[in-house]
């Protein structure tokens, strides 16, 4: 079993939609990032995160320590919001602020 | 700032040959380390370094070698190429003045036949 679980794998949603990818981990964290995969292939860094919840533009991410469970929502999607999206795990101690991956979310905004 | 280069963009080559995928950061950065992604699988880390001089060995290391001789430069070493190193390779760096956020290079797509 992988320590970082995301759900959906795949999501397709028409444009306007509210969308949400679902990530759960197993193990003891002190962050946990999310990111974005372009179709061309670069990966960028959305938020990062230990506890709460955090706004940038349309995006918006929260945690549940206790839980161990976070949520990528996005509002209003559009079409170039299509992109894969990876919940990451910075695990308690190990060093060096290694990331523990998932396997990432397909999403497609069809207009 | 230019961020993490990498180069090349990509790469074929035959089994056994050997080839260095080069990275470079700009950000002064002391964390710095090497994923392959595989399709349908997840970023899995194959070496990172804390500093210069420092190396140590990820998830998935064998077949891989690494230097950090500099701040600035990660090189990732491929001896002996297998069918099996067919991947695309991202090069990150971070620091703990940046809160760990990881920055990464836009990746080397390397097919080995």
């Amino acid at each position: 079993k992988n320590e970082v679980e995301q759900s959906p794998q795949n999501l397709t949603a028409q444009e306007g939609e509210f969308i949400t990818i679902n990530c759960s981990y197993s193990v003891g964290i002190s962050a946990l990032h999310w990111l974005q995969q372009h179709p061309g292939g670069g990966i960028v860094s959305l938020f990062m995160l230990s506890s709460g919840k955090k706004k940038h533009g349309r995006l918006i991410a929260t945690i549940n320590i206790q839980e161990k469970h976070s949520s990528l929502h996005i509002t209003a999607s559009h079409p170039r919001d299509s992109a894969v999206y990876i919940c990451a795990v910075s695990l308690k101690e190990t060093s060096g602020s290694r990331l523990t991956f998932g396997e990432g979310t397909q999403l497609t905004v069809n207009p | 700032n230019a961020g993490v280069t990498q180069t090349p963009k990509f790469r074929i080559l035959k089994i056994g040959q050997s080839m260095t995928l080069q990275c470079t950061q700009d950000m002064n950065h002391n964390y710095m380390y090497w994923y392959r992604q595989d399709p349908g699988m997840g970023l899995k880390l194959i070496y990172y370094s804390v500093g210069a001089g420092i190396t140590d060995k990820g998830e998935v290391p064998n077949g891989y070698n690494v230097s950090r001789s500099t701040t600035e430069d990660f090189p990732l070493r491929l001896e002996l190429a297998a069918p099996s190193q067919t991947s695309v390779y991202f090069c990150a760096s971070t620091s703990r003045d940046r809160g760990n956020e990881q920055f990464f290079g836009p990746g080397t797509r390397l097919t080995v036949l």
